[in-house]
């Protein structure tokens, strides 16, 4: 199956600082990705999907100028948190999907954030 | 509409039983139903995956049921092993739509293999 990369795992960030957090998919080209918020034993909760070279389309009640996507290419994307607060820890998990996968979407392993 | 319910919530399987994750839709636009799987910790990683023109997909132990009509399907695990304990989320989605492929997830089974 087709890999997809998050960077950093982890992250632990001051109040009111900015985060990026990365997705890359390493074996196909990712013409749609997809960020993801996940809860504590809850399912996952899409935040935005963001086709490469658009403005990425934000889920109701996800605030875009919080939450700063980027696709840049068919290879990367990127969300920044900014001015993080501790309400904002969460795991955040991207997917992928181009023409070889279809509308098979491959997950990246996620990132915990955690604001103090 | 755009809801997929999953039950059930938790399930507890002994070594060697069969393990039946149940998902039933409401938008009769979703034409593409994958299963996913995931660990602590990590991202979830794709199981198996059926389209409506069958009833039935089967990948080693993993089998795929699928009831058009009744929009339902189902995950069955075979010969459950204790690493198959996981959480276990069906998902759905328009392929052809203009959603891009927007997957609309279950709640979510923590499936639970005892030794």
């Amino acid at each position: 199956g087709a890999v997809v990369s998050q960077h950093p795992s982890w992250v632990i960030c001051k109040s009111g600082t900015s985060v990026k957090i990365e997705c890359r998919s390493l074996d196909f080209q990712a013409t749609t990705m997809f960020w993801y918020r996940q809860f504590p034993k809850q399912s996952l909760m899409l935040m935005a999907t963001s086709n490469e070279g658009s403005k990425a389309t934000y889920e109701q009640g996800v605030e875009k100028d919080k939450f700063l996507i980027n696709h840049a290419s068919l290879t990367l994307s990127t969300l920044t948190v900014t001015s993080a607060h501790p309400e904002d820890s969460s795991f955040y998990i991207c997917s992928a999907s181009g023409l070889v996968s279809g509308e098979t979407q491959y997950f990246g392993p996620g990132t915990r954030l955690l604001v103090l | 509409q755009q809801q997929v319910k999953q039950s059930p919530q938790s399930l507890i399987v002994q070594k060697g039983g069969i393990s039946i994750i149940n998902c039933a839709y409401e938008n009769t636009a979703f034409d593409y139903f994958p299963w996913y799987q995931q660990f602590p910790g990590k991202g979830p990683a794709l199981l198996i995956a059926i389209r409506p023109d069958v009833s039935e997909k089967k990948e080693g132990r993993f089998t795929i049921s699928f009831n058009k009509s009744a929009k339902q399907f189902s995950l069955h695990i075979m010969d459950s092993q204790p690493g198959d304990s996981a959480t276990y989320f069906c998902a759905a989605t328009n392929a052809g739509g203009t959603s891009y492929g927007k997957l609309t997830f279950g709640q979510g089974t923590i499936l639970t293999v005892h030794p």
